[in-house]
């Protein structure tokens, strides 16, 4: 069954430390991973896409590993803001054939940065 | 620059009536989509049209019905509401149906609640 894991279910950590966020898939085949930020009340926003053959992607203090062989991702916040404060979504999207591209989201981990 | 516009942002109804939510973009995206986010679970795709004049049903359509009425609107209907139907819905938008590097842009949710 194809499906998106993400730990932990809850984070709460001091403004200005790192956290780390993971993601178990089992999704096959796979396409390539995203990761949406999702501010309470608002609609999910993409922060990165990781495609197969990436292990690495930063997008200013946000920075997604890929491994593919364990199906495992992780996003590394660095120097955490209060602004960080929100769910984080791991997708997994995977090839269903005939052109056509199937999403699973995972559940989502609420981070909490606290002054 | 509006991306995905969802109305109404809120809406208590009462067991058995009907309503329509409408979501209109203005990327010039040929595929949108209506997902329902419920507490403690992924979102989960109701509906997609991959182009203007096509429709297909996703994960859990049952209870609802849709119209693509141009590139720009897509509306989801449900016909008889009811407190299943309880829960947050989005519409987002693609440039193209979902492969490797397309990215959903999402609205800012519409939430539902079915007395």
């Amino acid at each position: 069954k194809n499906q998106v894991e993400q730990s932990p279910q809850s984070l709460i950590i001091l403004e200005g430390k790192n956290c780390t966020l993971q993601c178990n898939y089992t999704v096959s085949p796979f396409s390539n991973l995203r990761w949406y930020k999702q501010d309470t009340g608002r609609g999910p926003v993409s922060l990165t896409i990781m495609t197969f053959s990436e292990n690495t992607k930063s997008n200013g203090r946000y920075t997604a590993t890929l491994d593919a062989d364990t199906k495992q991702s992780s996003l590394h916040i660095t120097a955490s803001q209060l602004s960080d404060s929100a769910s984080y979504i791991c997708v997994v999207i995977r090839y269903s054939g005939a052109g056509s591209y199937q999403l699973t989201f995972g559940k989502g981990t609420k981070l909490s940065v606290i002054p | 620059n509006a991306g995905v516009t969802q109305t109404p942002k809120f809406q208590v109804l009462k067991t058995g009536q009907s309503m329509t939510l409408q979501c209109a973009q203005d990327m010039n995206h040929n595929s949108m989509y209506w997902y329902r986010q419920d507490p403690g679970m992924g979102l989960r795709l109701i509906y997609y049209s991959a182009s203007e004049g096509t429709t297909d049903k996703g994960e859990v359509p049952n209870g609802y019905n849709v119209s693509r009425l141009n590139k720009r609107e897509f509306s989801l209907r449900l016909e008889s509401a009811a407190p299943s139907q309880t829960s947050v819905y989005f519409c987002a938008s693609s440039r193209e149906n979902l492969s490797g590097a397309n990215v959903l842009t999402f609205g800012a949710g519409s939430r539902l609640t079915v007395l």
